[in-house]
């Protein structure tokens, strides 16, 4: 199985602060399509899942532009450029390259 | 509007099998595929399987001899079976399209006696 690596644990952050998540898999996410099937969710206190990003770096047309996510292969990265107090709950990275399906162990933001 | 709803016992007793039921609208099970994923309490998300538009299905090998995913489409339903339960498969359990761009709202299994 693909185990996807994210860091940090936690983040801790004020508003309008920037954040980084970084969410590493054990094999390349390419698919034979050429595509790459590494989505970003956020699950919000109580809540169940919710989407932000797919195919590395595609936002839902929900999400904030704040929002980006880059990378490639094996390494990559969620960014929110300015933290607002709605961004918090635990990110996960999960991969749909590989059977099955992987998440990461989710990154939670806290707002200071 | 897409929409999905799991429902199912709240207590399972140790043993037995679970069932639960993931009811979908806004979107036809004939074109679509439906993931059940789980996540015990406190801890990250577990995917468990897939059944594809088409009928067939996928299944975790770390939960594949115990499970089961069903449906019926002109119900759109999509059910989950699992036997043998212990204390381990407590958690929130979540239907999700496959993509994992719409979710439920999940719905929280307890194993005890």
């Amino acid at each position: 199985d693909v185990v996807m690596t994210q860091t940090p644990v936690s983040l801790s952050l004020a508003i309008g602060q920037p954040a980084s998540i970084s969410c590493k898999s054990s094999q390349s996410l390419l698919g034979t399509s050429g595509k790459t099937f590494l989505n970003w969710i956020l699950q919000r206190p109580g809540q169940s899942p919710k989407r932000l990003i797919y195919q590395v770096s595609k936002l839902y047309s929900e999400v904030p532009d704040r929002f980006s996510g880059s990378g490639s292969e094996t390494e990559f990265t969620l960014k929110i450029s300015r933290v607002e107090a709605e961004d918090l709950g635990v990110y996960y990275c999960w991969q749909g390259t590989h059977f099955p399906l992987t998440f990461g162990s989710g990154t939670k933001l806290e707002i200071k | 509007q897409v929409q999905l709803k799991e429902s199912g016992p709240g207590l399972v007793q140790p043993s037995q099998t679970l069932s639960l039921t993931c009811t979908v609208s806004g979107l036809s099970l004939t074109s679509n595929s439906v993931s059940w994923i789980r996540q015990p309490p406190g801890k990250g998300l577990e995917w468990m399987g897939v059944i594809w538009s088409n009928g067939g299905t996928d299944y975790n090998s770390a939960i594949k001899s115990r499970l089961s995913i069903s449906r019926d489409t002109s119900k759109s339903q999509v059910f989950l079976k699992m036997n043998s339960l212990q204390t381990e498969d407590t958690a929130m359990y979540f239907c999700a399209r496959n993509g994992g761009d719409y979710w439920g709202q999940g719905v929280m299994v307890t194993v005890s006696s």
